[in-house]
């Protein structure tokens, strides 16, 4: 079974409000990735976490991760429809490689 | 838009078909990644290469050789695929592999249908 899955698989709102995506993981991290792709498109880069931080902000994006319980979180705030896109976590189980999870598609209606 | 492109961004190729996919990076990385992304599966390593050497092949079968001249570039040669090869086939790179892992930067993908 994959390392990374996100909940929810699918997510839609309304521009301004603000999206909440989770991860889980299962084994240990060195650190945490967040990644956006447009549909049919590459991944961006939006965040890293390390596994000694709690939260880290960037613009509109927080992320949290709580290793006690392996889960990590994303919430974009102020939510805008150019947002609209899939958003994966991908972790490194202790390997040196990235596994990625399934995605939540986020939708933003304007 | 990322400084990895890659081409063709789209390949319809026959199961008897022989073709190439390509990477380059602009970014003075030293590793490349290739995965695969099929509909509702998560994204899939293929191979790593780092400084020029292959560091990862993800047990993918023989009909995918991958090929990497350099730093800056990564090649996919394709040859009698199956229609279950069709997917978005997309490259990355990163300023090593292996170190603590830092962000990977991805390529636009190659949209491959095979017929």
């Amino acid at each position: 079974s994959q390392q990374g899955e996100e909940d929810p698989q699918a997510l839609s709102i309304q521009e301004g409000e603000n999206a909440t995506m989770n991860c889980s993981y299962k084994t240990s991290i060195n650190n945490l990735q967040w990644y956006r792709q447009n549909s049919g498109r590459g991944l961006v880069h939006l965040i890293l976490i390390r596994s000694n931080e709690r939260e880290k902000h960037s613009g509109r994006l927080r992320v949290t991760l709580d290793t006690s319980k392996k889960s990590s979180s994303l919430l974009i705030t102020a939510s805008r429809a150019a947002d609209t896109a899939s958003y994966f976590c991908a972790t490194d189980a202790n390997t040196d490689k990235l596994i990625f999870g399934t995605g939540t598609r986020l939708q933003v209606f304007p | 838009e990322t400084g990895v492109t890659q081409t063709p961004r789209h390949l319809v190729m026959g199961m008897t078909n022989k073709k190439s996919l390509k990477c380059e990076q602009h970014l003075g990385h030293n590793a490349m990644y290739w995965y695969k992304q099929s509909a509702k599966k998560p994204l899939e390593l293929m191979f790593v290469y780092n400084f020029k050497e292959q560091t990862e092949n993800n047990s993918v079968p023989s009909r995918f050789s991958p090929e990497c001249p350099n730093s800056s570039h990564l090649f996919l040669h394709l040859h009698t695929l199956q229609p279950e090869d069709s997917a978005l086939y997309l490259c990355a790179s990163s300023q090593e592999a292996g170190t603590g892992f830092s962000e990977q930067y991805f390529g636009p993908g190659t949209r491959l249908t095979v017929t």
